[in-house]
């Protein structure tokens, strides 16, 4: 399965927009990109997904260029309760496939202050 | 709403038990997985299955097995606890046919061993 790469940390203050990338040289034709936020205490919480172009829901939006070898996770006007850690995660869909090496790698853990 | 429950938020085990985790959910999914969390690792799946009585290996099976005698329930087996094996663990479940998307994780079990 494709590696993913993200910044290890970010800080925003409310009502900012945050944007945080992830690196997937090596995605595959039939990989997904998928994001989950995970809160302190918790398991993570599935939050948008996407295959190319831009994909948007209540939550956030999903850029994703043409060669999909990246893609930004974009939170508009975030609050406090935004603090958590992103996990971008690559893999593909379909029965029972790819669930070998399905690894969230170590997140991005964003702060956002007053 | 999907809900994945673990049998112990927080749980203490010396060295050489027998650990069992367990894992249910009431939405008829048929994928489950275990995944453990470590700092600066991220989540590393453990194992997964695909139906009742199947099972399939994930990226760090060593030291752990599992059971799924029903299709609700979901068990890690640590036949013989080690220090190493202290972690956060999460389990999760999902519909078919989504291929690795879409998870839904239960809050966690913190084991420490002694």
């Amino acid at each position: 399965l494709a590696k993913t790469t993200q910044p290890i940390s970010m800080d925003s203050y409310e009502g900012q927009e945050v944007n945080i990338t992830c690196s997937h040289n090596n995605i595959a034709t039939n990989d997904y990109i998928t994001w989950y936020q995970q809160f302190p205490s918790q398991g993570p919480r599935f939050i948008i997904q996407g295959y190319k172009t831009k994909v948007t829901n209540e939550v956030a939006s999903l850029f994703i260029p043409a060669d999909r070898k990246s893609s930004t996770l974009s939170l508009p006007r975030v609050s406090l309760s935004d603090t958590a850690v992103y996990y971008c995660l690559v893999a593909p869909r379909g029965m029972n496939t790819g669930f070998q090496k399905l690894v969230f790698g170590t997140g991005t853990r964003l702060l956002v202050s007053p | 709403d999907v809900k994945v429950t673990q049998s112990s938020r927080y749980l203490v085990k010396r060295t050489g038990e027998k650990v069992f985790l367990e894992c249910v959910q009431d939405m008829d999914h048929e994928n489950m997985f275990w995944y453990r969390q470590d700092p600066g690792l991220g989540l590393r799946l453990i194992y997964f299955s695909y139906d009742v009585k199947m099972k399939e290996k994930g990226d760090i099976p060593e030291g752990y097995s599992v059971s799924r005698e029903k299709k609700e329930r979901f068990s890690l087996i640590l036949e013989s606890a080690s220090t190493n094996q202290t972690s956060m663990y999460l389990c999760a479940s999902s519909f078919p046919g989504q291929g690795a998307d879409e998870q839904f994780f239960g809050p966690g079990t913190r084991l420490t061993v002694l």
